[in-house]
């Protein structure tokens, strides 16, 4: 069975500072996929990035990055440089890659409170 | 483009009626999903349609249902609700190509309220 774990409920930084949102995962797929998004206040979930379990690279995106490691199963997001607009939940996810029954759902996290003070 | 819409934004209802949420995917797309995020259990899947019939449903009792309709627009019905109904739900959409990931683009939500 898929599952997702976000230890951690709440975060709360002061602005500048750097912030690392944890996600392991569990899956006996061997082709999966995994995201992060983000959730403001309004609800509306937003898609920050996507990986495939073939492809361990960390990627970087402006004050965002995200460290992939399959030997500890974990696919674990930073902001640097946080800002008061980073203020959300962050959901990790993850996919099966086949196009079997049930492929597709997203798996979620329990997802991380994030608070950025001013 | 405009993308996923749903409808309506709030949802009051009381226990024991039925509720109706839509959603309307993004065009081009003729998969769609719901979610439920409920408090302090996340978000859950709970049914996926794909051209019109529902390929795969999560761990929700079958009082939780919807359809498909030929335009690709979806709709979810709760029956006899219980106040643990209370969620947000959420519809996402995607394209379906066999040999791709499909990526999932979310709606704003219905936020349903069971009283």
């Amino acid at each position: 069975a898929q599952k997702v774990t976000q230890a951690q409920t709440e975060i709360s930084v002061v602005e500048k500072e750097d912030v690392t949102l944890d996600c392991v995962y569990e899956t006996r797929d061997t082709t999966y996929y995994l995201f992060w998004y983000k959730q403001p206040p309004s609800g509306e979930l937003v898609f920050l990035i996507r990986r495939n379990s073939f492809d361990e690279q960390n990627e970087i995106s402006g004050r965002y990055s995200w460290n992939f490691q399959k030997s500890t199963s974990s696919f674990n997001f930073t902001i640097t440089a946080s800002q008061v607009v980073d203020s959300a939940v962050y959901f990790c996810a993850l996919s099966e890659a086949s196009r079997n029954q049930g492929a597709q759902k997203l798996v979620f996290g329990q997802g991380t409170r994030l608070t950025i003070n001013p | 483009e405009a993308g996923v819409t749903q409808s309506p934004t709030h949802l009051i209802k009381t226990r024991g009626q039925q509720a109706t949420l839509r959603c309307s995917p993004i065009s081009g797309h003729t998969s769609v999903y719901w979610y439920q995020q409920a408090l302090g259990l996340g978000l859950q899947f709970l049914l996926w349609y794909d051209e019109g019939e529902e390929r795969n449903r999560g761990n929700f009792p079958p009082r939780f249902s919807g359809r498909q309709f030929p335009n690709y627009s979806s709709e979810l019905n709760v029956n006899a609700l219980e106040l643990e109904d209370s969620a947000l739900y959420l519809c996402a959409s995607s394209l379906w190509e066999a040999t791709l990931y499909n990526e999932q683009f979310f709606g704003p939500g219905t936020r349903l309220t069971v009283l």
